[in-house]
């Protein structure tokens, strides 16, 4: 069991919105502003799409938006494209033994 | 930038130990700790542990703690992660991640495979 939970799960059509909650606690999201999201295709590393809960590396799209609220935090991608699907990945800084901690990840499937 | 590039996959035998390394280039390197995350077959992002590469100091996930070492040469720009007393489910990706309290590059991956 993950220490962050995220559904199993998400689909869309492209140009739809999308929303993938990550659920922690007040040992981690809710008290540190360190959530990041990651996209992962099959096969590959992960890449970092949002960090610090709400920034945007140079070069990731404008359609990925991250948002925190008490201990959930969310990532929201817009305007969905076919290359969006992947599998995406929250983590977050804790005040636990394991100082990282990610979520269990999420499918997210492009219709 | 700046690049990660991790030593070959493994297969290795249970009890036995290994070494991965992962050699970076592009960017200062002990601006950053190194971060050590693992994937098993078919499931989710695993965090071991990080070394802070300015001065060596180290942080381990609980469940990893007796079993594993990382450390950093900075001659090199190249941090090294050593499992030891490997077990079956231990068969997984390692990647190296340049990070903080965010993980912004990643190495390729390594596969190690434990099997009799």
């Amino acid at each position: 069991q993950s220490a962050l939970a995220q559904p199993a799960s998400v689909s869309g059509s492209p140009g739809q919105s999308i929303t993938i909650s990550c659920a922690g606690s007040s040992g981690d999201i809710g008290t540190f502003d360190y959530v990041s999201w990651y996209q992962q295709y099959p096969g590959k590393a992960p890449t970092l799409i949002i960090y610090d809960v709400s920034k945007r590396p140079s070069g990731v799209s404008d359609r990925f938006s991250g948002s925190k609220s008490g201990s959930t935090a969310s990532l929201i991608i817009s305007r969905l494209q076919t290359e969006d699907e992947a599998d995406y990945y929250c983590s977050s800084y804790s005040s636990s033994d394991t100082l990282m901690i990610f979520g269990g990840g999420t499918t997210l499937t492009v219709l | 930038q700046g690049q990660m590039v991790q030593s070959g996959a493994e297969v290795t035998k249970p009890g036995a130990s290994v070494r991965v390394s992962c050699k970076t280039s592009g960017y200062p390197f002990t601006s950053y700790a190194v971060s050590w995350v693992r994937q098993a077959p078919g499931q989710g992002l695993e965090w071991i542990g990080w070394v802070t590469t300015f001065n060596g100091k180290t942080n381990y996930a609980q469940r990893f703690q007796n079993r594993v070492s990382l450390t950093a040469d900075t001659a090199t720009r190249t941090a090294y992660m050593e499992l030891k007393d490997l077990r079956f489910d231990d068969t997984a990706v390692y990647y190296c991640a340049r990070s903080l309290y965010s993980f912004g590059l990643w190495g390729q991956g390594t596969l190690l495979r434990v099997s009799s």
